[in-house]
């Protein structure tokens, strides 16, 4: 596609419930990173994935948060048991990778928890 | 682990007046980049750096890479009201190619 494209934009869940969110890179794209934003703060990192490599998951907050990535194309994200304080806009970005590290980002998945 | 700190959090600027945005690394990076946030919108990348003391203009923007590769700032003269959003560095340390740590921002404001 032309860009990064994130599903579903906006999602409402009820506390303790699960949700998915869903990432389709740039073809061609070998980079994919989740970041978090919350309300007028910064970009805080969730994980990595680079080609067939293992992902760097360091910025996971808990084990409740898990990604996969299919590939060199589709992610998806995944937080079982949702709290409120996971309520924040989700982004994926994805770079060209071998060297190319330009991040290009998805409008993101705003994620309400009540 | 690498603390990137951007200083100011938010700036308010007349229109017309020049403005510069710092960000501060803990430890030496490999590149650094600086993205654009419009309200309501996702970070557009602006410039990387990669040379130590690099700097680089983009019409009225201008970024510097410190010479320690430590630190880096944006320079914005004749501030427009285009120039509304927030801008965040993006740092990539020495030892982890391709995992960028954003700074918290700088939140510009524009009055007319």
């Amino acid at each position: 596609g032309a860009g990064v494209s994130q599903s579903p934009s906006n999602k409402v869940t009820e506390k303790g419930k699960d949700v998915e969110l869903r990432c389709d890179p740039i073809s061609g794209h070998t980079a994919l990173y989740w970041y978090r934003q919350r309300l007028g703060q910064g970009l805080e990192f969730l994980i990595y994935f680079q080609g067939n490599s293992a992902p760097d998951k360091s910025g996971l907050p808990s084990d409740r948060f898990s990604a996969e990535r299919t590939g060199e194309s589709v992610s998806t994200l995944t937080i079982q048991r949702t709290q409120q304080e996971d309520s924040a806009v989700y982004l994926c970005a994805s770079s060209q990778g071998h060297g190319v590290f330009t991040l290009h980002f998805g409008n993101g998945t705003r994620l309400t928890v009540t | 682990g690498q603390q990137v700190m951007q200083i100011p959090q938010y700036q308010h600027v007349q229109e017309g007046e020049d403005f510069t945005t710092y960000c501060n690394s803990s430890t030496t990076l490999s590149n650094i980049q600086w993205y654009k946030q419009r309200p309501g919108g996702h970070p557009v990348f602006l410039i990387q750096l990669v040379k130590s003391g690099e700097v680089k203009k983009q019409k009225r923007l201008t970024f510097q890479f410190g010479e320690a590769k430590k630190n880096s700032s944006l320079h914005i003269t004749a501030t427009q009201t285009t120039d509304v959003g927030t801008y965040f560095c993006a740092a990539v340390p020495t030892d982890s190619w391709g995992k960028f740590q954003f700074g918290a921002g700088t939140q510009v404001v524009v009055t007319p």
